[in-house]
């Protein structure tokens, strides 16, 4: 079974600084999506950055970027320049069979809160 | 991309009733995903809506306490029935396409007193 685990309930970050959150996840598959996805306070699911697992190269949206390492199972998000906005849980997610389109396991979140 | 409008977004509802929320897609899709956010924690799958069949269920829940109906591409419901307080929680209904992410309501948060 595909487990996802964020090992940080909590973190802060100073406006315009920049934070890292952890995710590790375990799976058998070899070719996988692997997707951040941040909620606010309105409750809304928002996807942050999605990373396909048989490119090396790191995703990268915007401030957002991702440090994949796939040998550790490792799918850390960096956000920089924190923005007031930015202020929301974030749940890493891998989709059952690796696939882009099937059932998400969330990991456990993280809250950021960004302060000014 | 896909717009998925759902309803309702809260309510609050007496112990022992049930509450049934929907789910509208702008688009038709196969599968409906149908999940639970209880109070400060994680997402879990509740089930599976593919359209023209009966919902699969992810361990720990049964068709009993969460009907789930799928008439068409574009629309799914889910009831919960005969409701306690441990059901207050954020329920979320997602569909997935190909090769795109995720896409999900705008939740339901359900209080029962």
């Amino acid at each position: 079974a595909q487990t996802v685990t964020q090992s940080q309930p909590e973190m802060s970050v100073q406006e315009a600084e920049t934070v890292t959150l952890s995710c590790t996840y375990d799976t058998s598959e070899n070719n996988y999506y692997l997707f951040w996805y941040k909620q606010p306070p309105s409750r809304q699911m928002i996807l942050v950055i999605r990373q396909e697992a048989y490119k090396q190269q790191n995703a990268t949206e915007n401030r957002f970027s991702v440090n994949f390492q796939k040998a550790a199972k490792s799918f850390s998000l960096k956000i920089s320049d924190s923005q007031l906005g930015d202020t929301a849980m974030y749940f890493c997610a891998f989709p059952a069979g690796g696939t882009s389109y099937g059932k998400l396991t969330f990991g456990q979140g993280t809250i950021l809160t960004v302060h000014p | 991309s896909a717009v998925i409008s759902q309803k309702p977004s809260r309510d609050i509802c007496q112990r022992g009733t049930s509450l049934t929320i929907q789910c509208q897609v702008d688009s038709q899709v196969t599968m409906m995903f149908w999940y639970r956010q209880q109070p400060g924690q994680s997402l879990t799958l509740i089930a599976t809506a593919n359209q023209g069949s009966e919902a699969t269920y992810e361990s720990g829940f049964v068709i009993d306490k969460f009907p789930i109906s799928r008439p068409n591409l574009t629309f799914s419901t889910l009831t919960v029935s005969n409701m306690s307080p441990e059901d207050s929680s954020i329920y979320l209904c997602s569909v997935h396409q190909m090769n795109t992410e995720a896409f999900f309501g705008q939740g339901t948060r359900l209080t029962v007193v």
